[in-house]
């Protein structure tokens, strides 16, 4: 069956530290693979997606990247973390033939 | 601007009791998804309508979509204290590049 893993559940880290979230998606091949971030009480707005190995698409300029080193792996990271990079992120999969999303667990992050 | 946009941003009823909620959204789609949250969780896919369908059934989920008023609605019949959560929409249409932009939810409240 398809899972998706999401690590660290809680992240607290200081303003100007670096930022590394992993996602590993498992019993699927070539997924697309995204990055939400979620606001207290609002929606998701998608920050990063990828169609395959190395292809990375920003969908708004901000202070993080995205990188796709192996086909169901996907990292979200930063060089140094600012006071509004603080908020729930998301790592998601989809394939076209199955239609819908499956995320994971989501990572809290809190930037003091 | 996000694409969809639920109504009511907030609902409160007795366990028993029908919850219907709306989404609102701008452009053509291929389909419309509506998701749940749990409270600091990931979301759950609960059910995709595709724009040539006009109504869909899952348990006790029934969602609607007329493409002519750009519009969806969930119904969730006899609900249950377990069934609170935050609900979002997400449509899925070419103006998007074909990715899913997500409304900003309706908090329902089931009360015992």
């Amino acid at each position: 069956s398809q899972t998706i893993h999401q690590w660290p559940a809680t992240l607290v880290q200081p303003v100007g530290s670096p930022l590394s979230l992993e996602c590993t998606v498992e019993g699927t091949s070539n997924p697309n693979l995204y990055w939400y971030r979620q606001a207290a009480g609002r929606g998701l707005q998608l920050l990063f997606y990828s169609v395959g190995i190395g292809q990375i698409s920003s969908e708004v300029p901000q202070n993080l990247s995205a990188s796709r080193p192996q086909d169901r792996q996907f990292i979200l990271s930063s060089k140094k973390l600012l006071l509004s990079d603080s908020g729930f992120y998301l790592c998601a999969w989809s394939v076209l033939y199955l239609g819908g999303y499956t995320f994971g667990s989501g990572t809290r992050l809190t930037v003091v | 601007s996000q694409q969809g946009e639920e109504d009511p941003q907030a609902l409160s009823i007795q366990e028993g009791e029908n919850a219907t909620m709306n989404c609102s959204y701008k452009t053509s789609i291929n389909n419309l998804q509506w998701y749940r949250q749990n409270s600091g969780r990931g979301l759950v896919h609960l059910i995709l309508i595709r724009s040539n369908e006009r109504e869909k059934h899952s348990g006790r989920l029934r969602v609607t979509l007329d493409t002519s008023k750009k519009s969806s609605s969930l119904l969730i019949t006899a609900s249950r204290a377990a069934d609170t959560a935050s609900y979002f929409c997400a449509t899925d249409a070419e103006a998007a590049g074909n990715k899913l932009t997500f409304g900003g939810g309706t908090r329902v409240l089931v009360k015992p």
